[in-house]
C-alpha cells in the first residue's frame, strides 16, 4: 500500500557496517511491524511496535538487531555490525489498532550486505 | 512451532490454463489470507478466509477454505500474464485472535508463458 512509505528502497552496506531503515505509517496508525524476507522465502514476523513501545519482538533476532518507534518521527529498524546473512527484504505495514484483517505492506527496503 | 507449507515452489503454465497452489498448516488456523507479489514488488492482500469450508471468488480467482481449517486452496482460471507472481498463504500465529503475527508460507512462483 502506497500509504506505507519505506526508506531507502535498496541499501548496500559492507560487513560490519551498520544499516537503518526507516518506515512512515500510514496517516492516523500508530501500530507498526515489521517482517523480514530472504531471498526466495516467505515473510518471517521481526517485531510489533506502537508509538514510543515495543510490543512484541519475538521474531527480532537477540543481537544486533533493535527497533524502535519514537513519538514523533518513522519507525526505525537498525542492523549493527551487518553480515552477509541479513541480506534480504524489510517490509514494514501499519494500522489504525491491533488490527484483525489483512496486512498492507510498503514497498520494502532491499539490503545487500557486500 | 506452527508451519505453513505451499506447494507447489515453482508452476509454469502456457496462457490460458488454470493454476492451483495449496497450502497446508500444521496447527488449525482462526483464518487464513493470501497475497501476491510480483517480481521485485511487495506483497499485496488478496483475501482473508474465516469460515470452515468458505470459498470465495475474485474473478478468476476462487480461494477455499479447508473443513478443518488447516488447509486452503488459490485457483486461477485461464492464466494471463498479469497473473505473473508468487502467491503467498499466510495464517496467524498471534495470540487473542491479532493477526499482525502471520506465519507465511514459501510462497509458489507462477510464470506465464504468453
Amino acid at each position: 500500500n502506497a500509504g506505507v512509505m519505506q526508506n531507502p528502497r535498496h541499501l548496500v552496506r559492507r560487513r560490519g557496517q551498520e544499516a537503518r531503515l526507516r518506515c512512515s505509517p500510514m496517516k492516523g496508525h500508530s501500530h507498526v511491524y515489521w517482517y523480514r524476507q530472504l531471498p526466495e522465502e516467505g515473510l518471517k514476523f521481526m517485531v510489533y511496535l506502537q508509538k514510543e513501545n515495543i510490543i512484541d519482538e519475538s521474531g527480532m533476532p537477540k543481537e544486533r538487531f533493535s527497533a524502535e518507534f519514537p513519538k514523533e518521527g518513522p519507525s526505525i529498524l537498525r542492523i549493527q555490525q551487518v553480515v552477509r546473512g541479513d541480506s534480504a527484504a524489510y517490509f514494514c505495514a501499519s494500522s489504525p489498532t491491533v488490527y484483525t484483517g489483512e496486512l498492507f505492506f510498503g514497498e520494502g527496503s532491499r539490503l545487500t550486505v557486500l | 512451532g506452527q508451519q505453513v507449507m505451499q506447494i507447489p515452489q515453482y508452476q509454469h503454465v502456457q496462457e490460458g490454463e488454470d493454476f492451483t497452489t495449496y497450502c497446508n498448516s500444521s496447527t488449525t488456523l482462526s483464518n487464513i489470507q493470501w497475497y501476491k507479489q510480483r517480481p521485485g514488488g511487495h506483497p499485496v492482500f488478496l483475501i482473508q478466509l474465516v469460515k470452515s469450508g468458505e470459498v470465495k471468488k475474485q474473478k478468476r480467482l476462487t480461494f477455499q477454505f479447508g473443513e478443518a481449517k488447516k488447509n486452503s486452496s488459490l485457483h486461477i482460471t485461464a492464466t494471463q500474464t498479469t497473473d505473473v507472481g508468487t502467491y503467498f498463504c499466510a495464517g496467524p500465529t498471534g495470540s487473542g485472535g491479532s493477526n499482525y503475527k502471520l506465519t507465511f508460507g514459501k510462497g509458489t512462483l507462477l510464470t506465464v508463458n504468453p
